[in-house]
């Protein structure tokens, strides 16, 4: 069945630094969406991408879709406290499901 | 999302005893999931259903039963519970996706511990 890596699992970086998470494919995916997931929290939608090479900045955040839909990443810059959590991403699959990736746990120290 | 509401937020109980876990939604999504959560593992899908009285199971359905009888409600029952099923309980829904996917609204999710 299809799988989503995502690295990696855990990233621990002083406030002001960059952070990026990766996420893989073992199939070419339609689309894949990011989440982020604070302490406690539950998981809240951040983006779709769907093009092959799609590029989409929200604020300080860049995400990325690789050329051949099978990679994308989320790249985070300066960081600040309020970015801790667990950021996914998630590929779809048959019937609206999604495949999550198991997630990058991201600390930031001030 | 005020939109979609779990409960309890909280459960311990006893190995082999039968547990319900609820979901209610107010957004009238056609699409619902149920998701756990552990650690190392992320999100894994459980079971889900494309709309009333249609569901079908997800990666790790084994020891879990679902029902949908009405759009907006969509009941986990776990009918003899294991410790292996101590973990976070997220139930998720969204509007069918066409050309495109839709994105997932999260509940609050449901905390279970099993003794």
């Amino acid at each position: 069945g299809q799988q989503v890596m995502q690295i990696p699992q855990y990233q621990h970086v002083q406030e002001g630094e960059d952070f990026t998470t990766y996420c893989n494919s073992s199939t070419t995916l339609s689309n894949i969406q990011w989440y982020k997931q604070r302490p406690g929290g539950h998981p809240v939608f951040l983006i779709q991408l769907v093009k092959s090479g799609e590029v989409k900045k929200q604020k300080r955040l860049t995400f990325q879709f690789g050329e051949a839909k099978k990679n994308s990443s989320l790249h985070i810059t300066a960081t600040q406290t309020t970015d801790v959590g667990t950021y996914f991403c998630a590929g779809e699959g048959y019937g609206n499901k999604l495949v999550f990736g198991a997630g990058t746990i991201l600390r930031v120290k001030s | 999302d005020a939109g979609i509401t779990q409960s309890p937020r909280y459960k311990i109980t006893e190995t082999g005893r039968q547990v319900t876990l609820m979901c209610h939604q107010t957004w009238s999504h056609s699409y619902m999931f149920w998701y756990r959560q552990d650690l190392g593992h992320g999100l894994r899908l459980i079971y889900y259903s494309a709309a009333a009285d249609i569901t079908d199971k997800g990666e790790v359905p084994d020891g879990y039963v679902v029902s949908r009888s009405k759009t907006e409600n969509f009941p986990l029952t776990l009918e003899s519970a294991t410790r292996s099923q101590t973990s976070v309980y997220f139930c998720a829904s969204s509007r069918p996706g066409q050309d495109i996917g839709q994105p997932q609204h999260f509940g609050d999710g449901t905390r279970l511990s099993i003794l």
